[in-house]
């Protein structure tokens, strides 16, 4: 059983369209984090939300943290071949301490 | 900066066999994180250290074991390899200070395989 639940799992999608990547807990985080990685690598950090309800853009993309601190999503507009990759999101219960990792959403944007 | 470095990329064992998983930083980074991502599963904490000398069970330790002498080094160890274990290792560092949580720097990836 995963605290952090993602969906979808899988998303394929053309060039351009736009899509929306959801992370749902019954737990409450102190802060929760996304996580992009690419094939044989590691993850790299994208965006970190700490406050209930913030909103952060970062380009094409735009991270929620629900009001309650137990779900986030994340949003691409126009989403291109290069935003390919495995995402994660990831909730800490303390600052600064351990992550819990959901499962992923696989991405693939076709050209 | 080389940031955070994982030896071997790729490795077999065969059950029964021990091995030790290599993990370096040189952000002077005081935590360090040790992971293992499996299809389908995201990433589930096996151990972590706060600093040089100061080790902690994360959610997934049996079968392995940690030591951190430095800051910069934190090895993994498998003592007797079973076929539960394969799956791609990571090692991470942050810098944490109160009051947040910050960046984890992840190392490229170890796969392993044991048959």
């Amino acid at each position: 059983t995963q605290l952090l639940e993602q969906s979808p799992q899988f998303l394929s999608i053309q060039e351009g369209e736009n899509l929306t990547v959801y992370c749902n807990s019954s737990s409450v985080f102190s802060s929760l984090q996304w996580y992009r990685q690419e094939p044989g690598e590691g993850p790299v950090l994208l965006v970190t939300v700490v406050t209930g309800g913030e909103v952060k853009k970062l380009k094409r993309l735009t991270f929620q943290f629900g009001d309650a601190r137990k779900d986030s999503s994340l949003h691409i507009t126009a989403a291109q071949p290069g935003d390919t990759g495995l995402y994660l999101c990831a909730g800490a219960w303390e600052y600064g301490n351990k992550l819990v990792f959901g499962a992923g959403t696989i991405l693939r944007v076709k050209s | 900066n080389a940031g955070v470095t994982q030896t071997p990329k790729f490795r077999i064992l065969k059950i029964g066999q021990s091995m030790t998983l290599q993990c370096a930083q040189d952000m002077n980074h005081n935590y360090m994180y040790w992971y293992r991502q499996d299809p389908g599963m995201g990433l589930k904490l096996i151990y972590y250290s706060v600093g040089a000398g100061i080790t902690d069970k994360g959610e997934v330790p049996n079968g392995y074991n940690v030591s951190r002498s430095t800051t910069e080094d934190f090895p993994l160890r498998l003592e007797l390899a079973a076929p539960s274990q394969t799956s791609v290792y990571f090692c991470a560092s942050s810098y944490i200070t109160s009051g947040r949580t910050d960046t984890q720097y992840f190392g490229p990836g170890t796969r392993l395989t044991v048959l």
